[in-house]
């Protein structure tokens, strides 16, 4: 049984660099949630899916950033024009469909903007 | 809105120490109440819950009781082991499904 799994783990770029994280869940898991973790601080949510179909977003998710989970499965979190001020952990997470079930953790990936 | 409180770290002990991490917590309704933890090089994983007042949570030995009256949800553990280095994490949830985190409390212990 495979966990949440995030690509890449680390990711460096220049200011101004479009980048793009996949996540992928646990397989019967229909429910997907991208979370944004800064040095020192707890977990920020962003945005969740209910299978493909995206269902709260965070006022923190500006317009430079999108996400998409196109058949239900894998997600993908896209950030243009990156910002010194968006390098932080980039956490996904996934879990069955109603609310009270737990949600299981992906490693994260690790942006950093020079 | 929705707030997570939780005491300033780090916090180091020794082998065998009683363990306190203090968590208060800020919500609308009646929330749902987590202790995550985060070990090194690991992601977030569940150490345990409480879904209404009064329960009581538990797992490994660590242990947290949701008291409304004060609302808190305070980790204990009664011996703690090298192991549990980590970083632990209080959060909520009230309606819908996203969780609200503290800031977390780095839990080092020494041999």
């Amino acid at each position: 049984d495979t966990g949440v799994s995030q690509d890449p783990r680390h990711k460096i770029t220049k200011r101004g660099q479009n980048v793009t994280f996949r996540c992928d869940p646990i397989s019967e898991h229909n429910r997907l949630y991208w979370y944004r973790q800064t040095l020192g601080q707890g977990p920020e949510f962003l945005t969740y899916f209910q299978n493909e179909a995206q269902l709260e977003k965070s006022r923190l998710l500006s317009d430079r950033f999108s996400a998409e989970r196109p058949k239900g499965s894998f997600s993908t979190l896209e950030i243009q024009r990156t910002e010194q001020g968006d390098s932080a952990m980039y956490l996904c997470a996934s879990s069955l469909g109603q609310s009270s079930y737990e949600q299981y953790f992906g490693p994260g990936t690790r942006l950093t903007v020079t | 809105g929705d707030s997570v409180t939780q005491m300033e770290g780090p916090v180091t002990l020794s082998e065998e120490a009683f363990l306190t991490i203090n968590c208060t917590y800020t919500a609308t309704g009646y929330p749902s109440l987590f202790w995550y933890v985060q070990y090194p090089g690991e992601g977030l994983q569940l150490l345990l819950k409480a879904t209404k007042a009064d329960d009581k949570g538990s797992n490994k030995g660590f242990e947290a009781t949701y008291r409304k009256e004060t609302t808190s949800f305070h980790l204990e553990k009664g011996s703690v082991q090298v192991s549990d280095s980590a970083v632990y994490f209080c959060a909520l949830r009230t309606s819908g499904s996203r969780l609200t985190f503290g800031e977390g409390t780095q839990l080092t212990v020494n041999p």
